[in-house]
């Protein structure tokens, strides 16, 4: 079936940092794929996504690509805030005519002045 | 912007009580969605739901879940007898169709006692 798997967090930078979250997937056919964030007692938000291979989604200084032939849609942002620090999930919805979102574990970003 | 309205943000309940969720989808997206975020976990999917009728639901959704669209602007989700691991964060979400991003309410934190 369709998953999603991201790199294990917490993640912990300093302001300004260079930010990369290893997003990897597995589904059929040709599945939509996004990023949401999730703030500190918050309930989840859509950061950005793609639709088909090579679209670049991008929201709020971060970016992410939809590479086909490395099943993979990392998130990244050259200068990370402490404003950044949240839960961000990447998730995905396949062919399926429902729509069904399936998310990755989350990975916590910790950004410290 | 539109906004997706969950009541109550926060539920506490005994075991084997029956609990009701309420949502507010956006009321020009006709697919509705229920998922769960049990403390520190991945989000699930739970149910989705298009044209008064569900359309997918999980392994989770057993027969102690049921959702309702009872007067086309709520969109409610009904545990009969509510277990301790029924405790979690539900989020509701609606979508404009398949591929496109959902929006989610801020969730409701359910606790089961």
């Amino acid at each position: 079936g369709n998953s999603v798997t991201q790199m294990e967090g917490p993640v912990t930078l300093s302001e300004e940092a260079f930010l990369t979250i290893n997003c990897t997937y597995t589904a059929t056919g040709y599945p939509s794929l996004f990023w949401y964030v999730q703030y500190p007692g918050e309930g989840l938000q859509l950061l950005l996504k793609a639709t088909k291979a090579d679209d670049k989604g991008s929201n709020k200084g971060f970016e992410a690509t939809y590479r086909k032939e490395t099943t993979s849609f990392h998130l990244e942002k050259g200068s990370v805030q402490v404003s950044d620090s949240a839960v961000y999930f990447c998730a995905l919805i396949g062919s399926s005519n429902t729509g069904k979102l399936i998310f990755g574990q989350g990975t916590t970003l910790q950004v410290k002045p | 912007e539109p906004e997706v309205t969950q009541t109550p943000s926060h539920q506490v309940t005994q075991m084997g009580q029956e609990v009701i969720l309420r949502c507010v989808p956006i009321s020009n997206h006709l697919y509705f969605y229920w998922y769960r975020q049990i403390l520190g976990q991945k989000v699930e999917f739970l149910v989705s739901f298009y044209n008064n009728e569900i359309s997918e639901k999980s392994e989770i959704f057993d027969d102690q879940f049921s959702v309702e669209r009872p007067d086309g602007s709520n969109f409610t989700l009904k545990i009969r007898s509510t277990k301790l691991e029924d405790s979690a964060m539900y989020f509701c979400a609606s979508s404009g169709g398949p591929g496109y991003g959902y929006t989610f309410g801020s969730g409701t934190r359910l606790t089961v006692v």
